[in-house]
C-alpha cells in the first residue's frame, strides 16, 4: 500500500506570498493531520481534518488554514508568508479520528526569502 | 498541559554499544506513547508503541516499556549499527485530551560510528 505523500518537495517563496501545500493520505485512512517541524520549536501541531471537517487545531495564526477533500487528500495554505514560516510541514494520515497510530509524510520544506 | 521531554543530544556511540534515550511523559489522561525516527532529509516513521501501563512495544531490535509509575518511555537498544544513525521523537497521544493530536519532544540525534 502507497505511503503519504506530499507535493511539491520543496518550496521557495517569498515574504508576503502565500503557497499551498498538498498531502494525500494512505488508501482507507480518512485523518490527515498537518505538522510544522522547525529546528526551535520542534514538531507542533496545525491542525486536523476527518471527513471533509476541520476537528481539532493547534495554536496557529489564522494565515494558516487548510482543507480537505471528499477523497481526503488535504491542502493547507499559508498566507502572507514571514521568514518564520520557514520549516518542514509534514502530513500525517490515520484511519479514522480516534486510532491513535499517525504515519507521515515525506514533508515538504518551505523556504521563505 | 500534556507534555514530553527527552534527554538532549547528540549521542555518539560506537558500534555495537547499547543504547538508551530517556523519555518521560506528563499527562493527565491515559495516553498512547510513541516512538519516530527521523532519517536525514525524510519525513518521520513509526518506530514502536505501547497503548496502556507495562506495554513493551518492539521494533528493528528497539524496545520501550510504558512505565506509569515512572511516567516514562524509554528507548532502547542492545548493539546499535550506523544504519541506526538519526533523530529519534518520544511522543504522545492522548484521545481524550487532544483528540489524538501527537506531543512531541524535541527530538535525540544519534550518531553511530563504525
Amino acid at each position: 500500500k502507497a505511503g503519504v505523500t506530499q507535493t511539491p518537495r520543496y518550496l521557495i517563496k517569498t515574504r508576503g506570498q502565500q503557497v499551498t501545500l498538498s498531502c494525500s493520505p494512505i488508501s482507507g485512512h480518512r485523518s490527515v493531520s498537518w505538522y510544522q517541524q522547525t529546528p526551535g520549536q520542534g514538531l507542533q501541531f496545525l491542525f486536523e481534518y476527518f471527513s471533509e471537517t476541520q476537528r481539532n487545531k493547534g495554536n496557529f495564526p489564522g494565515r494558516f488554514s487548510g482543507r480537505q477533500f471528499s477523497n481526503s487528500r488535504s491542502e493547507m495554505n499559508v498566507s502572507t508568508l514571514e521568514l518564520g514560516d520557514s520549516a518542514l510541514y509534514l502530513c500525517a494520515s490515520r484511519t479514522t479520528e480516534s486510532t491513535d497510530t499517525q504515519y507521515f509524510g515525506p514533508g515538504t520544506r518551505l523556504t521563505v526569502l | 498541559g500534556d507534555s514530553v521531554t527527552q534527554m538532549e543530544g547528540p549521542v555518539t556511540l560506537s558500534e555495537e554499544a547499547c543504547l538508551t534515550i530517556n523519555c518521560t511523559y506528563t499527562a493527565t489522561g491515559y495516553p498512547s506513547l510513541f516512538w519516530y525516527v527521523q532519517y536525514p532529509g525524510e519525513g518521520l516513521q513509526l518506530l514502536l508503541k505501547a497503548t496502556k501501563a507495562d506495554d513493551k512495544g518492539s521494533n528493528k531490535g528497539f524496545e520501550a516499556t510504558y512505565r506509569k509509575e515512572t511516567t516514562s518511555f524509554h528507548l532502547e537498544k542492545g548493539s546499535v549499527q550506523v544504519s541506526d544513525s538519526a533523530v529519534y521523537f518520544c511522543a504522545l497521544s492522548d484521545q481524550g485530551r487532544s483528540q489524538g493530536n501527537l506531543i512531541f519532544g524535541k527530538g535525540t540525534k544519534l550518531s553511530v560510528k563504525p
